[in-house]
């Protein structure tokens, strides 16, 4: 079955530096990749798409990559700020398919 | 826009009893989606509606059934609740069924807890 990979554990990143979460995924062919933030009791938040036929998209201090052949995306913050601490979720989803399949999510804390 | 809006926030319930969650999605979006959230994990697809009419389904029991109407709004109603069934229950709004055009947006959930 498919599978999706988030670092289970706790990303501690300095405040001002960049912050790089992983998202690898088997046995599944995505159309495009979906990156979220949630925050403690609240719903993801969206915040970039990158379809599998683009190598990087960026949006402000935000750079995502998606590589088909190592079946992995990278999500990068640039210039990280303590408000960027949070859960980022990485979901995958095909055009067929409505069905957006989800990782468990990395804990993303940036120290002032 | 006024966003996605669930209710209720909290609910407590006792196993074998039914229950009625309700999502207002966001104006302008046709297609509403609903998920279970487990503590610590990633939501898992319930199912979807896109214009009324039931669009996928994930691996959820018939149990778990949906509504929803032409004024944006959905229901989640879940019959003979399972210890298994508490979860944080999160409705997602969008302009199309993927959500590739500007992702789903997401109401802040209710939490389900069943006793």
């Amino acid at each position: 079955s498919q599978k999706i990979e988030q670092n289970s554990e706790a990303l501690n990143i300095q405040e001002g530096k960049t912050a790089t979460l992983t998202c690898n995924y088997t046995n599944y062919s995505p159309a495009y990749l979906q990156w979220y933030r949630q925050d403690p009791g609240r719903g993801p938040v969206f915040l970039l798409l990158i379809r599998e036929n683009e190598k990087e998209k960026r949006k402000e201090r935000l750079k995502v990559t998606f590589d088909t052949t190592l079946k992995q995306s990278l999500f990068h913050i640039t210039a990280s700020q303590p408000a960027d601490s949070a859960t980022y979720l990485c979901a995958l989803g095909r055009d067929s398919n409505y069905q957006l399949i989800w990782g468990a999510g990395t804990k993303l804390i940036i120290k002032p | 826009e006024t966003g996605v809006t669930q209710s209720p926030t909290h609910l407590i319930k006792t196993r074998g009893q039914q229950v009625t969650l309700r999502c207002s999605s966001q104006s302008g979006h046709n297609t509403v989606s609903w998920y279970q959230q487990a503590l610590g994990q990633g939501p898992q697809f319930i199912f979807q509606y896109y214009r009324e009419e039931e669009n996928g389904r994930g691996n959820f029991p018939p149990r778990f059934s949906g509504l929803q109407f032409p004024n944006y709004s959905s229901e989640l109603n879940v019959n003979a609740l399972e210890l298994d069934d508490s979860a944080l229950y999160l409705c997602a709004s969008s302009y199309d069924p993927q959500g590739a055009s500007y992702g789903y947006t997401f109401g802040s959930g209710t939490r389900l807890t069943v006793v």
